[in-house]
């Protein structure tokens, strides 16, 4: 069974740029999540959907974060403008019901 | 606010030994606990999950429990190999189902050949 896939791997960009990171769930699986994860830090989640819908963006910084899920399967996350505190790793999870599945995540640097 | 802290921060031991992690949360109102490793550069591979009704699991060489009224959970690492190397997060569930988790930060585990 393959796994979460996201890409790109890494994203270098300077600030004020634009910056969208792709996510494809494993088959089968209605609950998606993007974390974002800061060196020697535990991800921190940013936004959960149920097949389309959000049903948490209450940690999604609105100004400048968005995302959607198109047809309840992939999910796409941006940031614009990007500034320098948004380097990270984003990481996005997909779960079948309780267990949590992570892909290998985004290494994203703002220069 | 859940909180959730990892003892220790990081852990060097000689191959072969048996090892414990230590993880606690604030509000022992929790719906599952997941257990996590992260290899460098790597996302997270789940290792066991604990729902709140159970008291442990155990998949080969590890072994959770789960004490809720203490808000406390262990990680049991039997006969370690330096593969077993990398960085255990141990995450709560906010509320039921398939709620986002929280985590903690971390433990850096070197396994000494």
């Amino acid at each position: 069974e393959a796994g979460v896939v996201q890409s790109p791997r890494y994203k270098i960009i300077e600030k004020k740029q634009p910056v969208a990171f792709w996510c494809n769930p494993i088959s089968g699986h209605n609950t998606l999540y993007w974390y974002r994860q800061n060196l020697g830090q535990g991800p921190e989640l940013l936004i959960r959907y149920e097949n389309e819908e959000a049903v948490d963006d209450s940690q999604l910084p609105k100004d400048r974060f968005s995302a959607e899920r198109l047809k309840g399967v992939d999910s796409t996350l941006k940031i614009q403008p990007a500034e320098l505190g948004d380097s990270a790793v984003y990481l996005c999870a997909s779960s079948p019901l309780h267990e949590q599945f992570f892909g290998p995540g985004t290494r994203l640097t703002v220069l | 606010k859940q909180e959730v802290t990892q003892i220790p921060a990081a852990l060097s031991v000689p191959e072969g030994e048996n090892l414990v992690l230590n993880c606690s949360f604030t509000d022992s109102a929790i719906y599952n606990l997941q257990w996590f490793r992260q290899d460098p550069g790597k996302g997270l591979t789940s290792l066991l999950l604990i729902q709140s009704s159970q008291r442990e699991q155990t998949s080969g060489r590890l072994n959770a429990s789960l004490d809720k009224s203490s808000g406390r959970s262990t990680l049991y690492i039997a006969a370690s190999q330096p593969g077993d190397s990398a960085t255990y997060l141990c995450a709560v569930s906010r509320g039921g189902g398939a709620d986002g988790l929280t985590f903690g930060k971390g433990t850096h585990l070197i396994i000494q050949p």
